[in-house]
């Protein structure tokens, strides 16, 4: 099972600011990598796939970058509506994995 | 537009077995693999296992080998997850997601209950 590790834990961040979030895979993964947004009492929502692909509706200040095991998720000028919690996980060897997050939260 | 709707949530005595659906509209069913995964009260994503539904290939981690079954129904759109004995620490919300790649669409979540 491909272990993926996310890092920070909590990353406390000024609206505004830059925020950057690392996804490490125990194994490469290739392209096969995939980001998500999650907000109180909501269901998950794709932000990135492949890696560096956009979802649709997903606004340009995200952005994916990464292959093989070292993957970033990068939030140009973080909105009030940013603050969440992300997950990384890949889709390129059974059993799919998540990593455990990271919190985005206000400074 | 893609939607795929779970069933309500359940409150379930211990020992008791459980199936949860998640019906899906707007694309093709039998072409993309549908995933469960589980989020546990205050805790992370856990993906459990998908299935394809054309084929009915079933994958699981091994953390629900077992402990789970995931089925479809092709010809209602469906996808279940069941259990046949609950626990206490099978408390949690469940959610099914179409990988479209990535888990482009999924469910509102079914919120599982577990107790005496």
């Amino acid at each position: 099972e491909i272990v993926m590790t996310q890092s920070p834990a909590t990353l406390s961040v000024s609206p505004g600011e830059r925020a950057t979030l690392s996804c490490r895979a125990s194994k490469s993964v290739s392209s096969s990598l995939a980001w998500y947004q999650q907000k109180p009492g909501q269901a998950p929502r794709l932000l990135i796939s492949g890696a560096s692909t956009r979802a649709t509706g997903i606004p340009a200040r995200f952005s994916g970058s990464g292959s093989g095991t070292e993957f970033t998720l990068t939030v140009s000028s973080l909105q009030s509506e940013d603050f969440a919690v992300y997950y990384c996980q890949q889709y390129n060897n059974w059993p799919w994995t998540f990593g455990q997050g990271t919190k985005v939260e206000i400074k | 537009e893609v939607q795929l709707v779970q069933s309500g949530a359940e409150v379930i005595e211990p020992g008791e077995s459980l199936k949860i659906s998640c019906q899906v509209s707007g694309y093709s069913f039998n072409n993309y693999w549908i995933a469960w995964v589980r989020q546990m009260p205050g805790k992370g994503l856990e993906w459990m296992g998908a299935i394809y539904p054309r084929d009915s290939d079933t994958k699981y981690s091994p953390s629900f080998q077992g402990q789970v079954i995931i089925s479809a129904d092709k010809s209602i759109n469906t996808a279940y997850l069941q259990w046949n004995t609950l626990q206490a620490s099978d408390t949690a919300m469940y959610y099914c997601a179409r990988h479209g790649p990535g888990l482009d669409s999924w469910g509102q979540g079914t919120l599982v209950t577990v107790s005496s």
